[in-house]
Formats: structure tokens, C-alpha cells, sequence
């Protein structure tokens, strides 16, 4: 079962602007998670927001979480080449001893 | 430099064989996931470890086998069963559970010969 849905499923910017990507799930969470995905490889975790939080940040990337809406986005600002990637949303559901990821978006950032 | 080896990179199967996917972690984590990608989908969790000797199914089970006997060590096997295997495996792992980050392994593309 898919819990987060990301929005939009590609996007295609200019280097330097900023990217958005956005995040919903459906059922009460004990945190949220994104992830970036190079083309072929594994995953890597970018940052980590707890149900208590409302917004964090890491470096270029801002991540704010919205429990009402069950919502989340992610900020990348001054995007740069090696940006290019899948970023994925990933949420644990309260109880639940598994991560369960969306489908993501593929963001490329054009020189 | 710890982190998850999975191997190998690329392995083909053939029609009614099983097939074995290693994944390996020096991180002394306790929790250990495999996860189905197909092309331009999220990713599937097929079984999860929290502990030595225990496992879970996760979403897509059938057609695959784990076991869990050391704790650096979650082999998958893709059985015959799996009528569609053809798939990027990817091994996860994590200090406890899912309320913390995964650590993940390059991945293992899976074809059909």
C-alpha cells in the first residue's frame, strides 16, 4: 500500500531557481522522510521531520510538514546540476514498523 | 568505511530458477528491509528484519524468501514462483526501526534471461 503521493511526478527547472517538490499521506505518522535517488542507484536519506515538527532545515534544502493537511514539501533553493535526481517522500504510520515510500519526482535542473 | 554491500550488481535468471541476492551491513544496525523498484515507481517493501532470526512480510512477499541468521546478513531469495521479477532490488537497513533513517545498498538490477 502506497502511503505518501509525490507532486508533481517530474519537473524541469533552470539552474539556480528553486525546486518544490510536494508530499501527501494518508494516515497519522510518527515522522516523515525524504530521500534522493541518483539514476541506478541506491537511496540516500536527505532529512528526517518528527510529527511534532513543523518545518526543518539542511543546507540548501527546507522540509516543512503539515499534519492537518497531511502534507509535506520539499525546498530546494539555488539549484545546481548535480541536484538532478528522484527525491522521494517516505512515512512510517504510528504503530508501524516499516518505512513506506512514494513514488516520487524526478527533478532535472537544466544548465 | 562501513555501509551495505549488496551483490551482485547485475544477475539474470532464467525460467523456473531461484535466485539469491546478498546484502551484507557493517554497521552494526539491528533492522533490515528489502524493497522492489520497477521502472519510475517508488519502492515496495518485499520483507523487513528487526532482530536476529525474525522477520516480516511487507507488501509483495509472495514469490520470495528471506532468512536472517547473522546480523550483518539478509539474503533475498527470488523464487520461481515470482512469475515477474524483473526489477532494481534494494537492501536497507537502520539502527532499530523504521523511526529512524535508512542506510541503503547500491542495488541489484534483476533480469529475465
Amino acid at each position: 500500500s502506497q502511503q505518501g503521493e509525490e507532486d508533481p511526478q517530474a519537473l524541469s527547472i533552470q539552474e539556480g531557481e528553486n525546486a518544490t517538490m510536494n508530499c501527501s499521506y494518508k494516515t497519522s505518522i510518527n515522522n516523515l522522510q525524504w530521500y534522493r535517488q541518483n539514476s541506478g542507484r541506491g537511496l540516500v536519506h536527505l532529512i528526517l521531520i518528527r510529527s511534532n515538527e513543523r518545518e526543518k532545515h539542511s543546507g540548501r534544502l527546507r522540509v516543512t510538514l503539515d499534519t492537518s493537511k497531511k502534507s509535506s514539501s520539499l525546498l530546494i533553493t539555488a539549484s545546481r546540476a548535480a541536484d538532478t535526481a528522484s527525491y522521494f517522500c517516505a512515512t512510517d504510520g504510528k504503530g508501524a514498523q516499516k518505512l513506506v515510500f512514494g513514488q516520487g519526482t524526478r527533478l532535472t535542473i537544466n544548465p | 568505511d562501513g555501509g551495505i554491500t549488496q551483490s551482485p550488481k547485475y544477475l539474470f535468471r532464467k525460467e523456473g530458477q531461484n535466485v539469491t541476492l546478498s546484502c551484507e551491513q557493517n554497521l552494526n544496525h539491528d533492522a533490515m528491509y528489502w524493497y522492489r523498484q520497477d521502472p519510475g515507481q517508488g519502492l515496495r517493501l518485499i520483507y523487513y528484519s528487526q532482530i536476529v532470526n525474525d522477520f516480516q512480510k511487507g507488501d509483495i512477499a509472495e514469490g520470495y524468501s528471506v532468512s536472517r541468521e547473522k546480523k550483518e546478513s539478509f539474503p533475498l531469495t527470488v523464487t520461481s514462483a515470482q512469475k515477474n521479477p524483473t526489477a532494481f532490488y534494494l537492501c536497507a537497513s537502520s539502527i532499530q526501526g523504521a523511526n529512524e533513517k535508512l542506510f541503503f545498498g547500491s542495488g541489484t538490477q534483476l533480469s529475465v534471461l
